[in-house]
């Protein structure tokens, strides 16, 4: 099956700064990579993603990178804001709508 | 969006009794329903996809028998816990996919998640 693995596992960052988080998958027909954002006892939240035949998506602040072949994806966060503060997890499926898998996490932290 | 609902919440229970929790979708049909459990600092684990009219699909390692789902209806999947022991403590959150745009173009919402506490 899909294993997704996710780094950093904590990142902290000066408000104004980037981040970044990078994720790799094992299995080659993944084609959808979401990533969510989850706050404390929340429901995670699509904050952006991308489908295979895509390399780059780009949201106001938010990026999203996908290399195919070395089977690895990255979430770009600029201008980062104390509001970004939450846990980022990345997920790979094949199709939008079937099950995914989670990379580990990623607690960001924005220091004002 | 499409909106997912749960209930409840929050439950607190005895070990040894049953829970069961209810995933919604309340404005789209959801033939699939994913159930995902998520331990403190910890991430998402599908746990079984539910499919409307049909036996679930159990991930390995999650016991089936101790977990039961029932996809009676195009808006409902329940999951229930039984005989729960603390260990069962946990974040259960669902997912339902609207497959208005095909499987593959098909949007995935979760619902807001129920944290069942085990005494």
């Amino acid at each position: 099956g899909e294993n997704v693995e996710q780094h950093p596992s904590t990142l902290s960052v000066q408000e104004g700064d980037s981040a970044v988080i990078k994720c790799t998958y094992s299995d080659s027909a993944s084609n959808y990579f979401p990533w969510y954002k989850q706050e404390l006892g929340k429901r995670p939240q699509l904050i952006i993603d991308i489908r295979s035949n895509v390399g780059e998506k780009k949201d106001q602040r938010i990026a999203v990178t996908l290399n195919k072949t070395a089977k690895h994806f990255s979430l770009h966060i600029t201008e980062t804001q104390p509001e970004d503060s939450a846990v980022y997890f990345c997920a790979a499926s094949w199709g939008a709508g079937n099950k995914l898998t989670f990379g580990g996490g990623t607690r960001v932290l924005v220091k004002p | 969006g499409a909106v997912v609902s749960q209930h409840p919440s929050r439950v607190i229970c005895k070990s040894g009794t049953s829970v069961k929790i209810e995933c919604r979708s309340l404005d789209f049909q959801a033939t699939t329903m994913f159930w995902y459990r998520q331990f403190p600092k910890q991430s998402l684990m599908l746990m079984a996809t539910s499919n409307e009219g049909s036996k679930a699909t159990y991930e390995q390692g999650v016991e089936k028998d101790k977990f039961l789902i029932n996809h009676a209806s195009l808006t409902l999947s329940t999951l229930t816990v039984t005989s729960a022991h603390p260990e069962d403590s946990s974040f259960y959150i669902c997912s339902a996919r609207d497959l208005a745009g095909g499987v593959v173009s098909a949007e995935q919402y979760f619902g807001p998640g129920t944290r069942l506490t085990v005494t």
